[in-house]
């Protein structure tokens, strides 16, 4: 079956330093892939997507490129700020067989 | 705005009771889902439905059932509620392949 892993938290950076949070994924399809955010107390946002290999999805300074050959869909951010600080959830949608699977969530702490 | 709404933002219930959560969709999706969230573990999915009186087990399924009369409303039962099912059950939607809409989540007390 389709499954998500990412990497494990907590993470804990200094304000501007490069973000990278690990997600690789398991599909028998040709999934789209997201990057989903939940800051504290809310609910889960989407943040970027991609629906093919080799698209790029891109919002708010976030970036993750979808990668068959590797099976992965890696977040990135070049600066992170205090307010990036929240819980981050990769995932994938199959429109074979309706699932929507997530990973475990990692949680980001960006220190000023 | 699309919007996916659940019944309640805070319940507390008695161990054994019948539980009830309501979720509704304006999307017209044809997929619903009900996650539980907990520390540590994740999302894990208990039902989805692709369809009206549609539904399949998720990864825990046991101790729940679920109910999709109408396109737009899918709701989770708690058939007796246990300390064990203390948590975040959050609801979402989608359309085929495409990304999920969240509700705001029910965080649900069992005492």
């Amino acid at each position: 079956g389709n499954s998500v892993t990412q990497m494990e938290g907590p993470v804990t950076l200094s304000e501007e330093a490069f973000l990278t949070i690990n997600c690789t994924y398991t599909a028998t399809g040709y999934p789209s892939l997201f990057w989903y955010v939940q800051y504290p107390g809310e609910g889960l946002q989407l943040l970027l997507k991609a629906t093919k290999a080799d698209d790029k999805g891109s919002n708010k300074g976030f970036e993750a490129t979808y990668r068959k050959e590797t099976t992965s869909f890696h977040l990135e951010k070049g600066s992170v700020q205090v307010s990036d600080s929240a819980v981050y959830f990769c995932a994938l949608s199959d429109s074979n067989n309706n699932d929507m699977r997530f990973g475990a969530g990692t949680r980001l702490t960006v220190k000023p | 705005d699309v919007k996916v709404t659940q019944s309640s933002r805070y319940l507390v219930k008695r161990t054994g009771e019948k539980v009830f959560l309501e979720c509704v969709q304006d999307m017209d999706h044809e997929n619903m889902f009900w996650y539980r969230q907990d520390p540590g573990l994740g999302l894990r999915l208990i039902y989805f439905s692709y369809d009206v009186k549609m539904k399949e087990k998720g990864d825990i399924p046991e101790g729940y059932s679920v109910s999709r009369e109408k396109k737009e409303r899918f709701s989770l039962i708690l058939e007796s509620a246990s300390t064990n099912q203390t948590s975040m059950y959050l609801c979402a939607s989608n359309a085929l392949g495409r990304e999920a809409f969240f509700g705001q989540g029910t965080r649900l007390t069992v005492v």
